[in-house]
């Protein structure tokens, strides 16, 4: 039971222009989201993260939405660089502040190939 | 910081050998993990330890095995390696919960069992 979805594969957008990378979940009990970037041959970096009480959190040109209702999570990249380029990765946790974790707390979508064109 | 390091890059196994994976951060993390990635998926867990001295097992953790006697490493045991095990694997860390919940990773370990 995938728990945490990514239903795009790929995203492909011309420099300049907007990224929207989507990210749906079922569990309403998840408290914490981020995203992730990772190039090829190298692991996921860190890119923002938003609380399950806020539902914009913004840094630099990325900005993450919560849409809590409907379980929805988008990563806007505004801007879009060429650098950009990459597999972009959302996770939910769960109760991240308990003092513990498990497999069921700590959940990865699928991944999203951007490619952002010249 | 050098952050989150892993040995080897790549490694080719034939069925039935076993290997080790070694991961090491100086970020002084007491929360380690190991994941697996197979191509199209996303990051399944297979171990974790929330200190030295403490593992607890992840999603997939059959046909794995996991130690933490520092805080420094945390080496993965690959034993009897099957064609299954062929993924790419990734060590992360973390703060402690209520210091920030983004992991950082390791630049990963190809393993190919043939």
């Amino acid at each position: 039971d995938q728990q945490v979805k990514q239903n795009s594969p790929s995203l492909s957008v011309q420099e300049g222009r907007i990224s929207i990378l989507n990210c749906d979940y079922t569990n309403s009990m998840f408290d914490y989201f981020l995203w992730y970037k990772k190039y090829p041959a190298e692991g996921p970096t860190f890119l923002i993260s938003i609380s399950s009480i806020k539902d914009k959190n913004e840094d630099g040109r990325f900005t993450v939405f919560l849409n809590k209702s409907a379980k929805h999570l988008s990563l806007h990249i505004v801007p879009s660089q060429p650098g950009d380029s990459a597999v972009y990765f959302c996770e939910a946790i769960l109760d991240h502040n308990a003092g513990g974790t498990s497999y069921g707390k700590l959940t990865f979508g699928q991944g999203t190939i951007l490619t952002v064109h010249p | 910081n050098a952050g989150v390091t892993q040995t080897p890059k790549f490694r080719i196994l034939k069925i039935g050998q076993s290997m080790t994976l070694q991961c090491t951060q100086d970020m002084n993390h007491n929360y380690m993990y190991w994941y697996r990635q197979d191509p199209g998926m996303g990051l399944k867990l297979i171990y974790y330890s929330v200190g030295a001295g403490i593992t607890d097992k992840g999603e997939v953790p059959n046909g794995y095995n996991v130690s933490r006697s520092t805080t420094e490493d945390f080496p993965l045991r690959l034993e009897l390696a099957a064609p299954s095990q062929t993924s790419v694997y990734f060590c992360a860390s973390s703060h402690s919960p209520g210091q920030g919940p983004e992991q950082y990773f390791g630049p990963g370990t190809r393993l190919t069992v043939t």
